[in-house]
């Protein structure tokens, strides 16, 4: 079946446009984690929702970051402003239930550069 | 200190030899330990979880816990060039959600 997709693959922002990130869990999915990989790290957790409810936005770095998941299927990251050090690739992953420690499904990743 | 430390490599094994990977880790309530290889421009996936001290194996790759010394590492025997990848260590503290993950080691396997 079809696994985690993720759109746009690759964006160029300028200094202070908004943008938006879109994931497509796997189908029925209940568990959705956004990620921030930077060039040579580890990803880190942004934000994560359980179907529409966002049980924890910790990971956000700043209030230019927001996420949603209304209908507890397809979510979008959005950062408004964007700055150079937002420069990253943004990863989505789902998992089919609620537990903790359930495998995590990753997109493809969507690059973003911010020039 | 780093919530979880790895070496970032590279790590060099001729092929057929064992690979080692280790990983430390801060928050003493961690419960869930996960092993992720990620090829380069790709996305992570999962090799294996562990959550109780002791070994766990699934065929080459073998996963080690020790809580009492906040550690946790993967062996990956009979080493193939097809292993080069950056190997993920990331922790789940109790509780949360929310994955930490390490910077990754990257294992070059030499034909």
């Amino acid at each position: 079946g079809a696994g985690v997709s993720q759109s746009p693959r690759y964006k160029v922002a300028k200094r202070g446009q908004d943008v938006a990130l879109r994931c497509d869990p796997i189908s029925g999915h209940v568990s959705l984690f956004w990620y921030q990989q930077a060039l040579g790290q580890g990803p880190e957790f942004l934000t994560y929702f359980q179907n529409e409810a966002q049980l924890d936005k910790s990971g956000l770095p700043s209030d230019r970051f927001f996420a949603e998941r209304p209908e507890g299927s397809v979510s979008t990251l959005k950062i408004q402003r964007t700055q150079q050090e937002d420069s990253a690739v943004y990863l989505c992953a789902s998992s089919p239930g609620a537990q903790t420690q359930e495998t995590q499904y990753f997109g493809p990743g969507t690059r973003l550069l911010v020039l | 200190q780093k919530e979880v430390e790895q070496n970032s490599g590279p790590l060099s094994v001729p092929e057929g030899a064992i690979a080692s990977l280790n990983c430390t880790y801060s928050d003493r309530v961690s419960q869930s330990f996960f092993w992720y290889r990620q090829y380069s421009g790709k996305s992570p996936e999962l090799i294996m979880s562990i959550y109780s001290n002791g070994d766990k194996e699934d065929g080459r790759f073998t996963a080690q816990l020790n809580k009492a010394s906040q550690y946790v590492s993967l062996l990956i025997r009979d080493s193939q060039p097809s292993d080069s990848a950056t190997y993920l260590c990331a922790v789940l503290p109790s509780g949360t959600y929310k994955y930490i993950f390490g910077t990754g080691t990257r294992l070059k396997v030499l034909a």
